[in-house]
């Protein structure tokens, strides 16, 4: 069955260094990969999004890279904050119904 | 500013009830979702409808209706038929994502608990 994998334990980080979180998938090959980013009892809002011959995107400080070899997105964010401390899902489409499936997401905490 | 708003943000349902989640855009978005959100869990779709008049399943469908008589609004109501309503529901909308640089939209979500 398709499955989508996200690290379930928390990233800490110092303030300042890059961080880097990981979406591996199975049984899958997505058009296109999202990456949002969730404070606690928020809605999702929405951050990048890369398509299959895409193999890397930057906006600002974040940076997503897709390697359908692996079946992997890493997403980084560089010269962290402690405002960066939240929930990062990645979602990945199912086919032509544009419709998104989700990872369970990791949390990231920015230590100041 | 354009976006989704979900109503009531908490919601107490009692054993046997039916509730209904109200979920309303104006991004002029065609299509629109309804997922629940678990601890431990991803998201997972109830229902979406990508055109007025018109809706399907999604993983998780049974004990949940819809709705689509407008483009703007999309309501769930959650049935007694689902035995384990307590959860935290989300609503989104999107142009077509395959097909522009932008996700989902998200509403700020509700939250339902049984009593």
């Amino acid at each position: 069955s398709q499955k989508i994998e996200q690290n379930s334990e928390a990233l800490n980080i110092q303030e300042g260094k890059t961080a880097t979180l990981t979406c591996n998938y199975t049984n899958y090959s997505p058009a296109y990969l999202q990456w949002y980013r969730q404070d606690p009892g928020r809605g999702p809002v929405f951050l990048l999004l890369i398509r299959e011959n895409e193999k890397e995107k930057r906006k600002e400080r974040l940076k997503v890279t897709f390697d359908t070899t692996l079946k992997q997105s890493l997403f980084h964010i560089t010269a962290s904050q402690p405002a960066d401390s939240a929930t990062y899902l990645c979602a990945l489409d199912r086919g032509a119904t544009n419709k998104l499936i989700f990872g369970t997401g990791t949390l990231l905490a920015v230590q100041p | 500013d354009g976006g989704i708003t979900q109503s009531p943000k908490y919601l107490f349902r009692k054993e046997g009830q039916n509730v209904t989640l109200s979920c309303e855009q104006n991004l002029n978005h065609d299509a629109m979702y309804w997922y629940r959100q678990d601890p431990g869990q991803g998201l997972r779709l109830i229902y979406y409808s990508q055109i007025v008049n018109d809706f399907q399943k999604g993983d998780i469908a049974e004990g949940y209706s819809v709705s689509r008589e407008k483009k703007e609004s999309f309501p769930l109501t959650v049935t007694s038929a689902q035995k384990n309503p307590t959860a935290f529901y989300l609503c989104a909308s999107s142009i077509e994502p395959g097909r522009s640089n932008y996700g989902y939209t998200f509403g700020s979500g509700t939250r339902l608990t049984v009593v």
